[in-house]
């Protein structure tokens, strides 16, 4: 069960659009399409925000989005606002009834 | 309110044992399964184990099988984790997350804050 992989920082400045990777294996990410990704504000609860790859729970902006390419999916984060500086982490089903999740990407608002 | 609480967290011995609760409020807690995932400060999050909603069927990482033990109390809406033969690598902050897929696993809509827990060597 090896983490998926995520690049450790991601930035950009108010406005613009950002988007966070995370890769897997066929028997994780490529798998099934069963991703979902969390926003963590360090000392709080984590957030989910995408579910199945690309939906998005009540409540959740539309500045957010995901997405799936064979292994990899994707968050993007369009019209980035200061609040939306916090940790990202992708999370997969593996099979087994198992989950793994990614190594988290830092999100910096420039 | 909805929410989850855990607490049980503090400084252990390795080798030694600590249990830690997680409890429920504002929603029927006999609808849903429940998962315990772990981050080591600086680092990022570990699925640890999962107890389906009757609690007939657990699982675990394998970095915790056969040391870690999750239960729950639908009396008392209340998930534990036991762990034992605890190691360094076990120091984190175990948090109690609240299962909403209906067929899979990986859908965590609801998280606690956290308890942390320190094995001392």
């Amino acid at each position: 069960q090896s983490a998926l992989t995520q690049p450790p920082s991601a930035s950009g400045s108010p406005g613009q659009s950002v988007t966070i990777s995370c890769t897997g294996t066929s028997s994780d990410v490529g798998g099934y399409n069963y991703v979902s990704w969390y926003q963590h504000h360090p000392g709080q609860a984590p957030k989910v925000i995408i579910y199945e790859v690309s939906r998005r729970p009540s409540g959740v902006p539309d500045r957010f989005s995901g997405s799936k390419s064979g292994n990899t999916a994707s968050l993007t984060v369009s019209g980035l606002q200061a609040e939306d500086e916090a940790d990202y982490y992708c999370c997969s089903y593996a099979g087994s009834n198992h989950v793994v999740f990614g190594g988290g990407t830092k999100l910096t608002v420039l | 309110q909805v929410q989850l609480v855990e607490s049980g967290g503090g400084v252990v011995q390795a080798g030694l044992s600590q249990r830690l609760s997680c409890a429920a409020s504002g929603f029927t807690f006999s609808r849903y399964g429940f998962h315990w995932v772990r981050q080591v400060p600086g680092k990022g999050l570990e699925w640890v184990a999962v107890i389906w909603y009757d609690g007939g069927r657990k699982e675990y990482a394998d970095s915790v099988k056969g040391r870690f033990s999750v239960s729950r109390d639908q009396f008392k809406s209340i998930v534990y984790l036991q762990m034992n033969s605890l190691r360094a690598e076990d120091s984190a902050v175990y948090y109690c997350a609240r299962e909403a897929a209906p067929t899979y696993l990986g859908y965590f809509d609801l998280w606690g804050r956290g308890t942390l827990v320190t094995v001392s060597s």
